[in-house]
Order: C-alpha cells, then structure tokens, then sequence
C-alpha cells in the first residue's frame, strides 16, 4: 500500500463548477499535508497546506482534514480552465526529529472544460 | 526572493556517464530536499539537508547516487555511472524550519536529466 493514494484521473469539470480532489494516507503520525498545483512541464507550486481537523479555505480554494478517516481533500470553486493541471497530495511525516520528508501522492489530472 | 534556482535546466547524456546538477535554495532556508519525477508520478524522496548536515537518504537510492551541501548554502547530486533508468526530473526544494507542522517547501524548475 502506498503511502499516499490519489486516483490519477483524469477528473473531468465544466467550466465554473466545483473540482473535488480525494487524497487517502497510511500512516497515522502523518502531521500535516500539503496541495501542489503542477502544469505540464513544470514544477510544483504549494497551493494550501492543513494540519487541523476540518476546512480551511483560502480564496476559491478548501482543504478538508480527516485524520479519523485518514483522508485529505480539496475543493477548488469556480474551476476555470487555467486550474487544468495535475495536483498533488503530500503527507509530512515523522515531525521532529530527523525523518521530515514530504511523501507525494502520484496526483489527479484536473481537466477544466471552457 | 529569488526562488530555487537549479542548473542546468536539461542534460542529455550516455549511458555510463558522471553527471552533476547544482540547487540553490532561497536564501534564508535551512533545509534542503532533493526529489526525483518521472512521469505520471508524484515526486520521490531522495534526501535532505538541514544547514550543511544530510540527515536523510532514501533507501531506495542507490551508491551511485551523493548528494553534498557543503557550506549549508547550495548542493549538488551526483550521479556516477549513469543508467537509462535515471532519466527522470531531478527537483530541489528548500524550506525554513520554524518549530510548527507548517513547514512549507518551495520547488525549483527542476533539472531534466535523459540517459542515452
């Protein structure tokens, strides 16, 4: 079992409508998770990040946390064309100490149709 | 805030060869991530830094592979004897601890390595 699961896609939306993207981890000790935007090509860029149980918003943007369920997502509202892009989950694990790496997931294609 | 600079952008070359890349981070972080892509997955933990000190390596990196951050300022990876295997996005990211879960990591665009 990986320790980040994401489907791959690719998640399908028409233009305005709310993207949601699941994200499932293993490890019970993970602390905090992070969302990463990646185009084609390019690098990834942190969109949000949640270490809480519950929603954080920011802009059209919500992270959701459930550390019960071991389950991570985010809500992107009014999907535009230009949020067609791959994104990526990431659990940080083992806080403190020297294990502090981010484990990916292997991300979900988000196509926005216009 | 310059970003993550990482040099070069692409390197093309023969099986067998010795490669080098160079990272360097924003300028006040004291950690440093070296990640390996291929595609349609999500980046692969190589190792890290904290100031001039690797505190992690991947098991699943191989002898061919070192990593060095000597001043605690840029790194550099090294891979000797390079198979068709490595071709791969090799990324850098840097980030400041600051005692909190928060911990943010910033990418560079990242070095395009194709073995031949």
């Amino acid at each position: 079992q990986k320790e980040v699961e994401q489907n791959s896609g690719p998640l399908s939306v028409p233009e305005g409508a709310i993207a949601s993207l699941n994200c499932t981890y293993s490890d019970r000790g993970s602390q905090s998770f992070f969302w990463y935007r990646q185009y084609s090509g390019k690098s990834p860029e942190l969109i949000m990040f949640i270490y809480s149980n519950g929603d954080k918003e920011d802009g059209r943007f919500t992270a959701q946390l459930n550390k019960a369920s071991q389950y991570v997502s985010l809500l992107i509202r009014d999907s535009q064309p230009s949020d067609s892009a791959t994104y990526l989950c990431a659990a940080r694990v083992g806080y403190g100490g020297a294990t502090n790496k981010l484990i990916f997931g292997t991300g979900t294609l988000l196509a926005v149709q216009p | 805030d310059t970003g993550v600079s990482q040099n070069p952008r692409h390197k093309i070359t023969k099986r067998g060869q010795n490669v080098t890349f160079r990272c360097d981070p924003i300028s006040e972080h004291n950690r440093l991530y070296w990640y390996r892509q291929t595609l349609g997955q999500g980046p692969e933990f190589l190792t890290y830094f904290q100031n001039e000190a690797q505190l992690e390596k991947s098991r699943l990196l191989s002898d061919r592979f070192s990593a060095e951050r000597p001043k605690g300022s840029f790194s550099t990876l090294e891979i000797q004897r390079t198979e068709q295997g490595d071709s791969a996005m090799y990324l850098c990211a840097s980030s400041l601890t600051q005692g909190g879960t928060n911990e943010k990591l910033f990418f560079g665009s990242g070095t395009q390595l194709s073995v031949l």
